[in-house]
């Protein structure tokens, strides 16, 4: 089953204007991972966030992790055209940190 | 600098038939991973290998064989296809231990009829 949802599942914005996507998780994590997905291609990892962080950046990309909450949200600021993807969080799997279980996905579009 | 590097990229299997994809990678990585992905399913684990040798199940095992040929190589085997494992297959390397990315292939579109 998944351990992480995301939300929305579509968004669609004009280009310059921020982006904001939301993952909700179930159990206890060591650490969270944004990956973006662009059409037809593999993942690739964006970001990754520790459980005793709160915040981090990475050029247009900030991330937030609230553990008490289970949940964690990545903005992308000014947002451009190439930024059109899938985004998905993944969290370690429990007594494997090397395994990931990733949500649903977020399926961003950027209009010019 | 290749990375992951699946093939084939695109099949097309009958029912019943069996089929092999391949999955290399040139980082020098332990651990290998196959997924699959379906629409609004995200990626679910199928297979996982922490180095040669070793391979364990992940969420959806059933019906898939795997073999860690070497450090490089991690093969996914469909014996009897069926047209439940209609998905596109990805496999990733990372480095082992905690915190370490997933680098991923660009997929294997398989249908099955």
């Amino acid at each position: 089953s998944q351990q992480g949802e995301e939300d929305p599942q579509a968004l669609s914005i004009q280009e310059g204007e921020n982006a904001t996507m939301n993952c909700s998780y179930k159990t206890s994590i060591n650490n969270l991972q944004w990956y973006r997905q662009n059409s037809g291609r593999g993942l690739v990892h964006l970001i990754l966030i520790r459980s005793n962080e709160r915040e981090k950046h990475s050029g247009r990309l900030r991330v937030t992790l609230d553990t008490s909450k289970k949940s964690s949200s990545l903005l992308i600021t000014a947002s451009r055209a190439a930024d059109t993807a899938s985004y998905f969080c993944a969290t370690d799997a429990s007594g494997n940190t090397d395994k990931l279980i990733f949500g649903t996905g977020t399926r961003l579009q950027v209009f010019p | 600098n290749a990375g992951v590097t699946q093939t084939p990229k695109f099949q097309v299997l009958k029912t019943g038939q069996s089929m092999t994809l391949q999955c290399a990678q040139d980082m020098n990585h332990n651990s290998m991973y196959w997924y699959r992905q379906d629409p609004g399913m995200g990626l679910r684990l199928i297979y996982y290998s922490a180095s040669e040798g070793t391979t364990d199940k992940g969420e959806v095992p059933n019906g898939y064989n795997v073999s860690r040929l070497n450090k490089r190589e991690f093969s996914l085997r469909l014996e009897s296809a069926a047209p439940s494992q209609t998905s596109v297959y990805f496999c990733a390397s990372s480095e082992q231990g905690p915190k370490r990315p997933q680098h991923f292939g660009d997929g294997t579109r398989l249908s099955i009829l």
